[in-house]
């Protein structure tokens, strides 16, 4: 079965990078993506990766995936208030669902 | 490019109504599935609809249903309207092609009284 699974809270300083962590069970699974949620707000889609691919760099932020663990990361670098939000990782089926992890909730502190 | 756009983005019902959400898809999207965010279960897929037809279907109950019009926007529908109904109603939108991303509406926020 598919299941996905992160962890519930992270707190980080201004300035300081974040780590969200992520891991999902469907092996075949052909993509993964991040998305931002907001209070008040739908999901916004930050970043995807192709499972064939181990690292994704986009500006701000980085997508590491390791196939074999089926661990997925989203490290954001120089974290600022504005990224306060609920990140959600999500894998995709062949039915073009997406399962998504229960959400981490960034806190970042001036 | 607009968004995807989600209404109304805040209902209020009683326990044995019906509902009708709408959904407008980005341009030249195909694909609108629909998920339900509640506190205890997250984020639930409900079902997918691709050029009016519905491609995929999550394990609910047939009290939610849902069309797709032939420009593409979709409604849902929830009949006999349950307390535990209440819940953030998202819409996405996609090319409907494998393994295109889908891109969400801010939704609508459903309270049942």
């Amino acid at each position: 079965g598919e299941d996905v699974e992160q962890s519930l809270f992270l707190s980080v300083r201004e300035g300081d990078s974040s780590v969200i962590n992520c891991t999902y069970t469907d092996s075949s699974s052909t993509y993964l993506y991040w998305y931002k949620q907001e209070p008040g707000a739908g999901l916004q889609l930050l970043t995807y990766i192709f499972s064939n691919m181990d690292m994704k760099q986009d500006q701000r932020l980085t997508v590491l995936l390791n196939k074999k663990d089926k661990h997925l990361s989203l490290r954001i670098a120089d974290t600022q208030t504005g990224d306060s939000a609920i990140y959600f990782c999500a894998e995709v089926n062949a039915g073009n669902m997406l399962t998504f992890g229960g959400g981490t909730r960034l806190m970042v502190k001036p | 490019k607009a968004g995807v756009t989600q209404t109304p983005r805040y209902l209020i019902k009683t326990r044995g109504q019906q509902v009708t959400l709408s959904c407008s898809p980005i341009s030249g999207h195909r694909s609108v599935s629909w998920y339900q965010q509640t506190p205890g279960q997250g984020l639930q897929f409900l079902f997918e609809y691709f050029s009016e037809t519905q491609r995929n279907k999550g394990n609910f109950p047939g009290r939610f249903s849902g069309r797709q019009f032939s420009n593409s926007r979709s409604e849902m529908n929830v009949s006999t309207l349950e307390l535990g109904d209440s819940a953030l109603y998202l819409c996405a939108s996609s090319l409907g092609t494998q393994n295109q991303p889908q891109h969400f509406g801010d939704g609508t926020r459903l309270s049942i009284l």
